[in-house]
C-alpha cells in the first residue's frame, strides 16, 4: 500500500519560514492535499491540488510537488500557525486515501 | 452556511454495533462525493471510507473493509456509517467530511468537516 513519509516536528521562530515536507513514491504523479489541525478542532484544508489554497487561507501558505516529496511551505509564521499538519493523496493504484502521520509544528 | 454535523456515536462494547449520521446543509449534497475519516484518541488522521455522489460507488480502508457500510439518502442530505463488529481499536473520534469533487471521490480533497462525533468501544 501506498505509504506517505512526514517529519514528526519542525520548529520555527516567529517571522520565518516553516517547511513541512511529504514523501511518497513519485508523489509527484499525484495530487497532493494539506490539512491544518489544531487541539481539539476538526482539521481545515489549507492547500489542494499541490498548490491552490482555499479562499479564507493566508497567501503566506503555499504547496509544491515534484518527484518524490511535496512540500507545504508557510512564510512569515506566526503563534496562531502552531498546529499539526497532514498530507493526503488519492492512491489510484488501490482506490484508497492516504494521510501522511502527520507533523506537529511549534513555533518558537 | 456549508455545515456537517455528525452525531450516533457513542460507548459501545466490543462485537457491537453503532450507526453514524452525518447531516448536511449549504450545498448540493447529491453532487460531491463524501467521506468518513477518524481519529484515535493522540493519533493520526485515518480515512475510513468513501462514497460516490449518486451512492452508486464506495471505498474502504483496509481496516474496516467488511465490518463497516458506508450509504447516503440524497433525499434527506445525510451520509451514514454503519459499524458492526467493532474493536477496541475502532476507538476514535469519526469525522464526516466533503470532498472536491462531484461524482467519484478519486483525486479529491477533503474542504468541508463536520465537528466529529466520538465513538469508543470497550466493555
Amino acid at each position: 500500500s501506498y505509504v506517505l513519509t512526514q517529519p514528526p516536528s519542525v520548529s520555527v521562530a516567529p517571522g520565518k519560514t516553516a517547511r513541512i515536507t511529504c514523501g511518497g513514491n513519485n508523489i509527484g504523479s499525484k495530487s497532493v492535499h494539506w490539512y491544518q489541525q489544531k487541539p481539539g478542532q476538526a482539521p481545515v484544508l489549507v492547500i489542494y491540488y499541490d498548490s491552490d489554497r482555499p479562499s479564507g487561507i493566508p497567501e503566506r501558505f503555499s504547496g509544491s510537488n515534484s518527484g518524490n516529496t511535496a512540500t507545504l511551505t508557510i512564510s512569515r509564521v506566526e503563534a496562531g500557525d502552531e498546529a499539526d499538519y497532514y498530507c493526503q493523496v488519492w492512491d489510484s493504484s488501490s482506490d484508497l486515501v492516504v494521510f501522511g502521520g502527520g507533523t506537529k509544528l511549534t513555533v518558537l | 452556511e456549508v455545515q456537517l454535523v455528525e452525531s450516533g456515536g457513542g460507548l459501545v462494547q466490543p462485537g457491537g454495533s453503532l450507526r453514524l449520521s452525518c447531516a448536511a446543509s449549504g450545498f448540493t449534497f447529491s453532487s460531491y462525493a463524501m467521506s468518513w475519516v477518524r481519529q484515535a484518541p493522540g493519533k493520526g488522521l485515518e480515512w475510513v471510507s468513501a462514497i460516490s455522489g449518486s451512492g452508486g460507488s464506495t471505498y474502504y480502508a483496509d481496516s474496516v473493509k467488511g465490518r463497516f457500510t458506508i450509504s447516503r439518502d440524497n433525499s434527506k442530505n445525510t451520509l451514514y456509517l454503519q459499524m458492526n463488529s467493532l474493536r477496541a481499536e475502532d476507538t476514535a473520534v469519526y469525522y464526516c467530511a466533503k470532498t472536491t469533487r462531484r461524482g467519484e471521490p478519486h483525486s479529491a480533497a477533503f474542504d468541508i468537516w463536520g465537528q466529529g462525533t466520538m465513538v469508543t468501544v470497550s466493555s
